[in-house]
This record gives structure tokens, C-alpha cells and sequence, in this order.
């Protein structure tokens, strides 16, 4: 069975300050692995995924998360904060079953 | 931008009432996922599509739940009776083939609440 763990509930930040949100996954397959952002009163929006490749991924608004076998993480990193990255982060795993399995979330917060 | 297209975006409800959700998913995307998202469990996969087969509906409540595509263009998400536990955001995504090829895209949910 595949499962997240997003390590840390709340994440505060001040604006400009580095941002690392973490996400250790289980798979016992070569696992895809998915950030999504989601605001308030909002859908869930794709910020990044891993296939296979290249194992530091770039994506959308300053975000990239590197895929570390060893370490079996996903973590989400940006230089530099903004006030608008205030939102819910969730790390999700999938595999050849399609199941896409989410982590319990992280929220952001960011401070002037 | 392409997107998936969900109504009610809220429903208020009393128990013991039928409720029906619906999702228009992309157009050409053939699988079709249902979430459910409370503050206490985070987000649930209920059931999914692939060209309008069910694959797997085995988060949901079997006796009050059911999850159907009549077409390529809809698939619905009932509930019968409504009960108080059931309040909740549920999320329609659609996308492509393989999650490994594409993730999926979400719409911006049914606010529902059983009263």
C-alpha cells in the first residue's frame, strides 16, 4: 500500500525567508509524486510532479521539490516567500494503480 | 484554461434528503476521481472512473453513496439518505491516461451541509 506523511501541520514563515515543506512517501513500486497547493475555498492546483528523470523539479510560482530515493521524501522548497504562497499544501503519491493517495496537508502561513 | 466544472458549489441540506453532486470533468480527459475533504480525515478518494467504468469505489459508504458517468460529459455523486456525518466538501478531478503522465485537475468542490 502507498501512503504520505507531511511532517508538520503548520508551517510559519516571514516573507522572504526560505520555505521547506516536507513529505516522506511509502511505496513498494516506483512511486509519481505531486505537490498541490490549494486556497481557501478553492480546488486543489497542481504545483509539481516526478515521473521518472530528473529527480529536482521545478514548478509553477518559485517551487521545486527534489525526489530522494535514500530518504524515500518529496520535500517542497521556495528561496523566497510570499505573502500570497499562504495556503494548503498537500503531497500525494500514485503508481501504476492510478490511486492518487494525498498527505494530511500542510498549512503555510506567511508573515509581513 | 480548460477546467472542471462542479455544481452545486453549495448545498445545504436536512437529513434523511437525497443529494445529488455533479461534475462536468475536462473535455477528452477519461478518468474521473471522487474526493472527499473534512477537516478530520483530509482528503478521502471515494470512488474513480476510467471511460466511465468504475475502477475502484471501495472509500465509500456502500448503503447511502453511489457514483455513476451516464455520459463522458457528467458524473454524478449521490447520497440517500443524507445524514449530519456526511457534511463535507467533495471534489470532482479528471485527467488523462496514468496519473504519472499528467495529475489530474481539480474543481473547486460542493460545499455540502447536512443539517
Amino acid at each position: 500500500a502507498q501512503s504520505v506523511t507531511q511532517l508538520g501541520s503548520h508551517v510559519s514563515v516571514s516573507e522572504g525567508a526560505l520555505v521547506l515543506l516536507r513529505c516522506n512517501y511509502s511505496s513498494s513500486v516506483p512511486p509519481y509524486l505531486f505537490w498541490y497547493v490549494q486556497y481557501p475555498n478553492q480546488g486543489l492546483q497542481l504545483l509539481l510532479k516526478y515521473t521518472t528523470g530528473a529527480t529536482l523539479v521545478k514548478g509553477i510560482n518559485g517551487f521545486e521539490a527534489e525526489f530522494k530515493k535514500s530518504e524515500t521524501s518529496f520535500h517542497l522548497t521556495k528561496p523566497s516567500a510570499h505573502m500570497s504562497d499562504a495556503a494548503e499544501y498537500f503531497c500525494a503519491v500514485s503508481s501504476n494503480t492510478d490511486k492518487l493517495i494525498f498527505g494530511t496537508g500542510t498549512r503555510l502561513q506567511v508573515f509581513p | 484554461d480548460a477546467r472542471v466544472t462542479q455544481t452545486p458549489r453549495h448545498k445545504v441540506t436536512e437529513m434523511g434528503q437525497e443529494v445529488t453532486m455533479r461534475c462536468q470533468p475536462i473535455l477528452g480527459h477519461n478518468t474521473v476521481f471522487w474526493y472527499r475533504q473534512t477537516m478530520m480525515q483530509g482528503l478521502e478518494l471515494l470512488a474513480y472512473f476510467r471511460n466511465r467504468a468504475p475502477l475502484d469505489d471501495s472509500g465509500m459508504p456502500k448503503d447511502r453513496f453511489s457514483a455513476e458517468m451516464p455520459d463522458a460529459t457528467l458524473a454524478t455523486l449521490k447520497i440517500q439518505p443524507s445524514e449530519p456525518r456526511d457534511s463535507a466538501v467533495y471534489f470532482c478531478a479528471s485527467g488523462l491516461g496514468r496519473t504519472g503522465g499528467h495529475g489530474y485537475t481539480f474543481g473547486s468542490g460542493t460545499r455540502l451541509t447536512v443539517v
